[in-house]
């Protein structure tokens, strides 16, 4: 069975500073993966995926990903943040194959302040 | 419909109580997911049904926990007698056979069991 693990529970940073959200998942076979995003009090929006192809992938609010096989990671990055990026962020998986849920991870709560 | 519908937003019942969340999914997506989500917890799978096939219902925590989907659209999720810890949002998501695309989330039903 596959299984993703958000490393960090909540990451603290100023604004316009960097930011990485490490999430590492497991699965013997080939996967879609998935970052979603929860601002406070709304429901959960699709960041950004990757399917196949290249491994860097982008998403909305500049937002973007590195799939890396070999260390079954896809981080997440954000070079600038604002305060609005204050929220929860959930790695997802999903095998290739049809007949299985999509897994999350337990969140990360990324806090922005000035 | 143009999004994933769930109703109610909030239901607030007795301990003991029978209550029933119900989602409409988006239009032609044949895959939906029950997920529960409770402070801390990450989102927790409970139950994905997938065109005709027999559902999973490997991460429905109790037998008070049941789920139908009637003519691969509507769900309905059913807790019996419910419990304190019980108290949680319930998210329901729905996607093509394809996942490709990701899923796509309703807005949830908060539920508070006093």
């Amino acid at each position: 069975a596959q299984s993703v693990t958000q490393l960090d529970s909540q990451v603290p940073v100023f604004e316009e500073a960097p930011v990485e959200l490490r999430c590492n998942y497991s699965s013997s076979v080939s996967v879609y993966l998935f970052w979603y995003v929860q601002y406070p009090n709304q429901g959960l929006q699709l960041l950004l995926k990757y399917l196949s192809g290249s491994t860097l992938v982008k998403g909305i609010n500049g937002f973007e990903a590195e799939f890396n096989k070999s260390q079954t990671s896809f981080h997440l990055r954000k070079p600038s943040v604002h305060i609005s990026d204050t929220a929860e962020y959930f790695c997802a998986v999903f095998k290739e194959q049809a007949g299985t849920a999509l897994i999350f991870g337990k969140g990360t709560t990324l806090s922005v302040s000035s | 419909g143009a999004g994933v519908s769930q109703s109610p937003s909030n239901k607030v019942t007795e301990k003991g109580k029978d209550v029933e969340l119900r989602c409409d999914p988006i239009s032609g997506h044949t895959a939906l997911y029950w997920y529960r989500q409770s402070l801390g917890q990450g989102l927790e799978f409970l139950i994905y049904f997938q065109g005709n096939s027999a559902p999973d219902k490997s991460g429905l925590p109790s037998d008070r926990f049941s789920a139908e989907r009637t003519g691969g659209s509507v769900s309905t999720l059913t807790i019996q007698r419910t419990q304190q810890e019980d108290s949680a949002v319930y998210l329901c998501a729905s996607s093509l056979f394809n996942r490709g695309g990701g899923a796509f989330f309703g807005q949830g039903t908060r539920l508070t069991v006093v």
